[in-house]
């Protein structure tokens, strides 16, 4: 079964660039849409944004202009790249796989918890 | 809106069916049938319990059922097992453009409600 596994550091410097990778393993990326997501204490679950096997993409725009999400498809791997982080940006950091391409996310990674702080 | 309206907390003994309400606008909820809920045990991440207001993906317990009305959707869980003590939370999507000048998120959460078997 598909599987999904979030890499990166755990704590990143105020105004440097937080990089992630989810590696899919059990299946493909084709066929799927592919968002981070991420989860604070005090605002709850906020979605990041999506992309696409294709290579489309999707913000949310309150963070467009400081995120990238990208795809290695000879790794099956999507990366978040958020820059300029600040302490708002300390969260768990999930991807997952939207089952039905209307935003129902069936298939979640384990999550890892970033830390913006000098 | 920055994220739909649950209860904060709900409870409820073995065996009793209990409901949880999520509340949104003519924007999400009201306007489209993609609602979703998930479960979130402690340190786990968010489980897809229903998607699309009341199907259920594969494997999930026929105890959950979702429904729409109006700007508000619920989850019921009938039979309350001790295992679904967690976290739940709803999503929706909604339309992306507000009053023709902000542009949203096309995807918004709910701030999740604590279920607490007695």
């Amino acid at each position: 079964q598909v599987q999904l596994q979030e890499s990166g550091p755990g704590l990143v410097k105020p105004s440097e660039t937080l990089s992630l990778a989810c590696t899919v393993s059990g299946g493909s990326i084709a066929s799927y849409q592919w968002s981070w997501i991420r989860q604070t204490s005090g605002k709850g679950l906020e979605w990041i944004g999506y992309l696409y096997y294709s290579g489309s993409t999707n913000y949310n725009p309150s963070l467009r202009s400081r995120v990238t999400i990208s795809v290695d498809t000879s790794k099956n791997q999507i990366s978040l790249k958020l820059r300029s982080v600040t302490a708002a940006d300390t969260a768990i950091y999930y991807c997952a796989r939207d089952y039905t391409g209307w935003y129902a996310f069936d298939i979640w990674g384990q999550g890892t918890t970033v830390t913006v702080s000098s | 809106q920055s994220a739909l309206t649950q209860p904060a907390s709900v409870s409820g003994s073995p065996g009793q069916s209990l409901t949880i309400s999520c509340t949104g606008t003519s924007s999400d909820i009201g306007g489209y049938n993609y609602v979703s809920w998930y479960q979130q045990h402690p340190g786990k991440h968010p489980k897809l319990i229903i998607y699309e207001v009341n199907y259920r993906p594969s494997g999930i317990s026929d105890r959950f059922s979702g429904s729409k009305s109006g700007n508000t959707a619920s989850l019921t869980i009938s039979g309350l097992q001790a295992e679904d003590e967690a976290d739940y939370y709803c999503s929706s999507h909604r339309s992306t453009s507000y009053r023709n000048t902000v542009t949203l998120a096309p995807v918004i959460f709910g701030g999740g409600t604590k279920l607490t078997v007695l």
